[in-house]
Order: structure tokens, then sequence, then C-alpha cells
């Protein structure tokens, strides 16, 4: 059974400091990617998108990047960091094409 | 621009009674609808989902009904358990042939009462 597994669970950073988080996808092969941003009490923002490995997609303006090194790993970056980047971030996947999106548990960002 | 909103952000339902969550969207070239639940501190969890070929779907205790005249989506939840309680969110595609970049609602509150 395909899994998705994203780290760390909690985040707290200083303005200014740089960010990383991962997200792995186990037990399926060339999934698509998503990384969504849910500030509280509201919607999911599609940030970043990806069909295959280097292949980003960037859905809004921002202080973040994404990568995709390998086919079941996506990373979600930032050099420093903003106040307004706070927020409950989502990995997913799908399989190619409309479908259903599987969410992996969330990483909670504060920036102070 | 397209979009996807929920009527009413905050449902209250007693246990044991049925719940309805609407939802409305703008993009009549949508194809492709979702329900999530959200608990508190996790992801979002597949409630059920529907293609616009459809107007009805039904699952374990859930039934999705598509209305594509006026353009509205409901979940209907049947003996509404204390489990239940939890965000719920509805969700289109936009479709563009590889991924699946889901647009989704703000998000109603089900508050399910003893």
């Amino acid at each position: 059974s395909q899994t998705i597994h994203q780290w760390p669970a909690t985040l707290v950073q200083p303005v200014g400091s740089p960010l990383s988080l991962e997200c792995t996808v186990e037990g399926t092969s060339n999934p698509n990617l998503y990384w969504y941003r849910q500030a509280a009490g509201r919607g999911l923002q599609l940030l970043f998108y990806s069909v295959g490995i280097g292949q980003i997609s960037s859905e809004v303006p921002q202080n973040l990047s994404a990568s995709r090194p390998q086919d079941r790993q996506f990373i979600l970056s930032s050099k420093k960091l903003l106040l307004s980047d706070s927020g409950f971030y989502l990995c997913a996947w799908s399989l190619e094409g409309p479908g259903e999106l599987f969410f992996g548990e969330g990483s909670r960002l504060t920036v102070l | 621009g397209e979009s996807v909103g929920l009527h009413l952000p905050t449902l209250s339902v007693q246990e044991g009674d049925n719940s309805i969550i609407n939802c409305a969207y703008s993009n009549s070239a949508s194809d492709y609808f979702i329900w999530y639940k959200q608990e508190s501190g996790k992801g979002p969890q597949f409630i059920i989902d529907i293609r616009s070929n459809m107007d009805k779907r039904q699952g374990q205790r859930v039934t999705v009904l598509l209305n594509k005249t006026v353009k509205h989506l409901s979940l209907q939840i049947a003996a509404t358990q204390p489990g239940d309680s939890a965000v719920y969110f509805c969700a289109e595609t936009r479709h563009t042939g590889t991924a699946s970049k889901l647009t989704f609602g703000t998000g109603t509150r089900l508050q399910v009462t003893l």
C-alpha cells in the first residue's frame, strides 16, 4: 500500500532563518506531488506541484521554493523565512490525471 | 476567476441526525469533485468523490449530490456520530491532463452534539 511521510511535524523558526520540509512517498512510482499551505481556520492553497523529477510548477509568487530530487521525494524550502510563512504545510500525491489527492499528516511551521 | 465556497462555516448537529454540508462552485468546466474530512492537526482525508457525468453517488453513510445547473455540491452524512466532528472541505479539479490541481473551499466545521 502507498504511504506518505512528512517531517518535521512541528517547527518553530526565527524570521530570516532557512526552511526545509521534506516529503516522501512509498509504494508507488512516478506520482504527482503537491505542496499546499493552510492558514489557521482557512482552506488549502496550492503552492507547488510536480509531475516528474526536476519538474516544478509554482502556483503563487512567494518566498518559498520546491524541489524534486528523486521520484518520490518533494522538498519545500526557503532561504529566509517571513512571519507570513507561518502555517500548516501539507504534502500530497496523486496518480497521473485528475483524481484524488492523498495527503500527509502536515508540518506546522511557526515563524517568530 | 474560478472559486469554490461553502454556504455555512459552522454546522451543529445532534448525534443520530443527518447532516448536510453545502458547497458552491463557479467553474462550469470542472469535471471532478471531492469531499475531504480534516480532523484537528491532521491532513485531509478523502471521503467521497463524484464526476460531472453523475448527479449522485453513495458511500458508507455518506452521499454526494451534484447539481450542475446551479453549480452546487452537497455532502449528506446519515446518522451523524461524534467521530464525524471535523472540518469538511469540498474541492474541484482544474483539468490539466496531468496533475490533479484541486481548488479547495474554505471549509465547514461540523460539530456533533450529544
